[in-house]
């Protein structure tokens, strides 16, 4: 299995609501992310973990809350977004932090209403 | 801080046409890793190539070939006959090997239509 899976793929969500998104991997990947990509622009890096521990925090309002339950999954809790959180939403992992590669999932397109 | 510039914004071409999509990016470290990324309409991300700092040999895979000039910090990726399929966007990316190494650092990316 080579595949980061994410679900679900669309999600539409009003401000008052409470959502999490998926992503799971089968390759013993050992660091997983979050990254939120905007119309027309490039992937953002939100969240790192690795070996399951949050590494890196790129200052994300606390409305985005993450976690990692286990080596192979991560959630990304989502509560009192703003209209402006609509995006795309892309997970990935890698053997490990760094440079190895990443492997993307296909994403998770959220719109705020 | 590292960065990846590709000033292209769009590209169209007429299929069989043979395009190069540009990447020039900065950092200090002497170790990193750079990256091409093929986003189709459908939203994912397709990893295409990871070549490190001390690799400047050029690939080729299939219609696809890359060229690593470290003199000119430039990582450029050429498509030889272009088909409709390869329409897309393409971004470059760029890794530090020590510090920041977790984080994937994404050029603006390079929207290529290629029409029948």
């Amino acid at each position: 299995d080579t595949e980061v899976t994410q679900t679900p793929k669309h999600l539409v969500m009003g401000m008052t609501n409470k959502k999490s998104l998926k992503c799971e991997q089968h390759m013993g990947h050992r660091a997983m992310y979050w990254y939120k990509q905007k119309a027309k622009k490039p992937p953002e890096l939100m969240f790192v973990y690795s070996y399951e521990k949050l590494s890196i925090n790129e200052s994300v309002p606390s409305r985005f809350s993450p976690e990692c339950p286990n080596s192979s999954l991560l959630n990304l809790h989502l509560h009192a977004l703003q209209p402006e959180d609509s995006a795309l939403y892309l997970c990935a992992s890698s053997p490990n932090v760094g440079y190895y590669g990443y492997t993307f999932g296909s994403g998770t397109r959220l719109t705020v209403v | 801080a590292q960065k990846v510039t590709q000033a292209q914004t769009e590209i169209s071409v007429v299929e069989k046409e043979d395009v190069t999509l540009d990447c020039v990016y900065e950092t200090r470290d002497t170790t990193y890793y750079l990256f091409w990324y093929k986003q189709p309409p459908s939203g994912e991300l397709v990893f295409l190539i990871r070549r490190n700092s001390f690799d400047e040999q050029n690939e080729i895979s299939g219609r696809y070939s890359w060229n690593f000039q470290k003199s000119t910090s430039s990582f450029n990726f050429t498509i030889t006959a272009s088909q409709v399929v390869d329409s897309a966007v393409y971004f470059c990316a760029l890794s530090g090997a020590q510090g920041g190494s977790e984080k994937l650092v994404f050029g603006k990316g390079t929207k290529l239509t290629v029409n029948p």
